[in-house]
């Protein structure tokens, strides 16, 4: 089955205390993003990557790191969280072809508390 | 800078009762516009894409037409299970030059009632 799969589903920590979230595609897709989701604010693309060791940032990259070390793999780091990342984050494949927003397939979802 | 903009943000149906969503955009050098549906609690479902002006796709009781300026998407009686917030989002320049960036508009939150 396509799917892409995210971890933790639900995480609370505290001001600055490293984490990651990990994202996993099983299509072989290229093209990998992660986004945030917040009331009022809507889906804001944090970074993509268009392939192994190719990423670029989204619109809301301040405070993010990621890595592209595998073609199904693309982890979201948040080296120092601070309360302002409280949100929901997805993580997203598509296959490319120069149409990336064409059949992106979404993860279900990571909720993130920051007290 | 590369904008989009979905109005209205609520829209309360009853089922049968035909309306449309609006898309509107500012982005150079459109490669794609992208609808898709999203339950409460999922990621978002990939709907349709729209690449120029005059395009039309259509799957089951959704339409999806676009413009040089905006994209609508048409829905014919909608039914209870039609219910959710679509979104729209268009493919844009990213700092690179390349057209890899993905921009989301805040999406319209669509009730249709039994």
């Amino acid at each position: 089955e396509a799917q892409v799969t995210q971890n933790p589903r639900y995480l609370i920590t505290v001001t600055g205390k490293k984490l990651t979230v990990t994202c996993s595609q099983n299509m072989n897709h290229e093209y990998m993003s992660w986004y945030r989701q917040d009331p009022g604010l809507g889906l804001r693309q944090i970074y993509y990557s268009m392939n192994v060791e190719v990423t670029d940032k989204g619109d809301v990259p301040e405070g993010y790191k990621v890595s592209r070390k595998e073609k199904r793999n693309f982890p979201l780091i948040l080296e120092s969280p601070s309360p302002n990342q409280t949100s929901l984050y997805f993580c997203a494949s598509s296959s490319g072809r120069g149409r990336f927003g064409e059949t992106q397939y979404f993860g279900p979802g990571t909720r993130l508390l920051v007290l | 800078e590369d904008q989009v903009t979905q109005s209205p943000e609520a829209l309360r149906l009853q089922e049968g009762e035909s309306s449309s969503l609006n898309c509107s955009y500012t982005v150079s050098g459109l490669r794609g516009l992208f609808w898709y549906r999203q339950d409460p609690g999922k990621g978002p479902e990939f709907l349709f894409t729209l690449y120029s002006a005059g395009e039309e796709k259509e799957k089951e009781r959704l339409k999806a037409t676009l413009t040089k300026k905006e994209s609508f998407l048409h829905i014919t009686a909608p039914k209870p299970e039609d219910s959710a917030t679509y979104l729209c989002a268009v493919q844009a320049r990213g700092t690179r030059g390349g057209s890899e960036k993905l921009v989301f508009g805040k999406g319209t939150k669509l009730t249709v009632n039994p």
